[in-house]
């Protein structure tokens, strides 16, 4: 079945980089995301990667993937206070919907 | 990116009474989904709305407690139906499958119920 895990929470400083882990277990996923929930809000998608790529980037954002360990990571560069939020990585299965990890929350000390 | 609406935005009922949710897409799509984020928690999905056919749902959900329907390619309706304090959750609608979007999903802003 379908399992994606990440750690619970990250702390970073202004201006360092953040790097939010995520982990799954279905080799088939095709397609891996990212989403932000800012505290009340609904998901905002950041970026997403196709399975037989190794890495995406996308202004301050660079995802890694490495197929052969089921790992994904996020990283932030430059993170700011705005990017205090809860950081969701989901797979996609066979129907398209979407399995998510527990969500990392990222908290960004001035 | 699509524009999808939810309504309510958020509701407080009764135990045993029963509501129902909207979403609607400003673009036809192919696929909408229901999702459940109970407090603290990540999402859960609930189920697929088929249009003109019968909702898929995931284990641990059924139709008689989550009604799902789909007429059209912009809309849905999720229906939970004699509430109890354990459905207080945000309830969000996803799509994918248009075209111009790839493999891009994205959710509505989402209902927050709370169940007394």
């Amino acid at each position: 079945g379908e399992d994606v895990e990440q750690s619970l929470f990250l702390s970073v400083r202004e201006g360092d980089s953040s790097v939010i882990n995520c982990t799954y277990t279905d080799s088939s996923s095709t397609y891996l995301y990212w989403y932000k929930q800012e505290p009340g809000a609904g998901l905002q998608l950041l970026t997403y990667i196709f399975s037989n790529m190794d890495m995406k980037q996308d202004q301050r954002l660079t995802v890694l993937l490495n197929k052969k360990d089921k790992h994904l990571s996020l990283r932030i560069a430059d993170t700011q206070t705005g990017d205090s939020a809860i950081y969701f990585c989901a797979e996609v299965g066979g129907r398209r919907a979407l399995t998510f990890g527990s969500g990392t929350r990222l908290q960004v000390q001035p | 990116s699509a524009v999808i609406s939810q309504k309510p935005s958020r509701d407080i009922c009764q135990r045993g009474t029963s509501l129902t949710i909207q979403c609607q897409v400003d673009s036809q799509v192919t696929m909408m989904f229901w999702y459940r984020q109970q407090p603290g928690q990540s999402l859960t999905l609930i189920a697929t709305a088929n249009q003109g056919s019968e909702a898929t749902y995931e284990s641990g959900f059924v139709i008689d407690k989550f009604p799902i329907s789909r007429p059209n390619l912009t809309f849905s309706t999720l229906t939970v139906s004699n509430m109890s304090p354990e459905d207080s959750s945000i309830y969000l609608c996803s799509v994918a499958g248009l075209r111009t979007w790839g493999n891009e999903q994205f959710f509505g802003p989402g209902t927050r119920l709370t169940v007394l």
